[in-house]
């Protein structure tokens, strides 16, 4: 079975702080996907990764892949009340096809304080 | 992009009454629709896959019988909670993939969600 291991669980920080979000597996993912939730709402889909080492960046969002495709970092610069929810990493798993069928981590609540 | 809803966002039930959950993709058709169970600051925890014009594939540990899933067309799919109890409330969330386009992304994209009460 394929596992996704997210962390922090529970991140809490101050307006203007840096943060890492960290998802690993001893396992080979086709693609990565990282979702943020809000309470009460369904996930959003922030990016993809596909490419071993790829970097992708989306305003203070810089998403990582690594080079083996079995992890990715999520890190936000400069952290903004606005970017408080749950952040979900999702992979594709390598052999199976594609079900659409994702592995996800147990998430990342991410408090950013005024 | 691509969207999915769901109806209702929430209800309230007494129990033992059945309870009816729609997923429908808007704007694109998914063969494959999966359904997920969240509960209060923790990830989704995958139900079942809903195949269209099949039946269900239910992970371990989901009762069948007693959350029903059918996926009658290529734009809905319905989760019904049967004969609910307090137990069974919770954050139910849908999700569906595109049919064809780049084989492997393994993009989903999710309903709003539905927030089951059951008194």
């Amino acid at each position: 079975t394929q596992l996704l291991e997210q962390s922090p669980q529970f991140l809490s920080i101050q307006e203007g702080e840096n943060l890492t979000v960290y998802c690993n597996s001893s396992s080979v993912f086709s693609s990565l996907q990282w979702y943020r939730q809000e309470p009460g709402e369904g996930p959003v889909l922030l990016v993809t990764v596909v490419t071993g080492g790829e970097v992708k960046k989306l305003k203070r969002l810089t998403f990582q892949f690594g080079d083996a495709r079995k992890d990715s970092s999520l890190h936000i610069t400069a952290a903004q009340p606005g970017d408080t929810g749950l952040y979900l990493c999702a992979g594709a798993p390598h052999f199976g096809g594609n079900t659409g069928k994702l592995i996800f981590g147990q998430g990342t609540t991410l408090q950013v304080k005024p | 992009g691509a969207v999915v809803s769901q109806h209702p966002s929430r209800v309230i039930c007494k129990s033992g009454t059945s309870v009816k959950i729609e997923c429908r993709s808007l704007d694109f058709q998914a063969t494959t629709m999966f359904w997920y169970r969240q509960f209060p600051k923790q990830s989704l925890m995958l139900m079942a896959t809903s195949n269209e014009g099949s039946k269900a594939t239910y992970e371990q540990g989901v009762e069948k019988d007693k959350f029903l899933i059918n996926h009658a067309s290529l734009t809905l799919s319905t989760l019904t909670v049967t004969s609910a109890h307090p137990e069974d409330s919770s954050f139910y969330i849908c999700s569906a993939t595109r049919t064809g386009g780049y084989y492997g992304t393994g993009e989903l994209f999710f309903g709003e969600g539905s927030r089951l009460t059951v008194l």
